[in-house]
């Protein structure tokens, strides 16, 4: 089971907007609406920021939303601040025999 | 609060065995799935397992399977991941997490597992 493709790193000023995107199958991402992201800090377990595509657990900020397209999802930061730096994750569930398969990440740098 | 704190890692040569073991706490253990991912020193997240509440059903990545197996013992609350024929690879930090119902998602620390002759 390959990992689900994201672009290794993004970058933004504070206040503006990024989008990380995450590319799957129709066996995965396209296939269920189940994608997450994660957002880690270095050292840190990760930390759920959307679930079931584009839900935001509670405590998340708003600034944080997700979608999909087809293979390919998306999460969206908006207002970009300074603790926002962290690495990326998506994660899908897979029909394959497997259950589940994450994203290469990507590394989010606020300049 | 739920609590999950995992132990057993450390260094292993290649070919060799170790077993990972996770407490929980905080929640009803029996009643909840629960998952094995791990982190490559400096590489992403890779999901390794996951073993349902009862432990009737069991799923594994291929880059595992066949060398590792999940278990629980709902008695003691504690999950565990058997991992026989390390390699190189398999060196990471071994996070347990709870991650249903969404979205109340929780990780433990992690254990450091470092296979290296």
């Amino acid at each position: 089971q390959s990992a689900l493709t994201q672009p290794a790193s993004v970058s933004g000023s504070p206040g503006q907007s990024i989008t990380i995107s995450c590319t799957g199958t129709s066996s995965d991402v396209g296939g269920y609406n189940y994608v997450s992201w994660y957002q880690q800090h270095p050292g840190k377990a990760p930390k759920l920021m959307i679930y079931d595509v584009s839900n935001r657990p509670s405590g998340v900020s708003n600034r944080f939303s997700g979608s999909k397209s087809g293979n390919t999802a998306s999460l969206t930061i908006s207002g970009l601040q300074a603790e926002d730096e962290a690495d990326y994750y998506c994660s899908s569930y897979t029909s394959s025999s497997t259950l589940e398969v994450f994203g290469g990440g990507t590394k989010l740098t606020v300049l | 609060q739920v609590q999950l704190v995992e132990s057993g890692g450390g260094v292993v040569q290649p070919g060799g065995s170790l077993r990972l073991s996770c407490a929980a706490s905080g929640f009803t253990f029996s009643s909840y799935g629960m998952h094995w991912v791990r982190q490559a020193p400096g590489k992403g997240l890779e999901w390794v397992a996951f073993i349902r509440y009862d432990g009737s059903n069991k799923y594994y990545a291929d880059s595992v399977k066949g060398r590792f197996t999940i278990s629980r013992d709902n008695s003691k609350n504690t999950l565990y991941l058997q991992m026989n024929s390390l390699r190189a690879e398999d060196t990471a930090v071994y996070y347990c997490a709870k991650r249903d119902p969404r979205p109340n998602d929780y990780w433990g620390q992690g254990t450091l597992v470092t296979v290296s002759s």
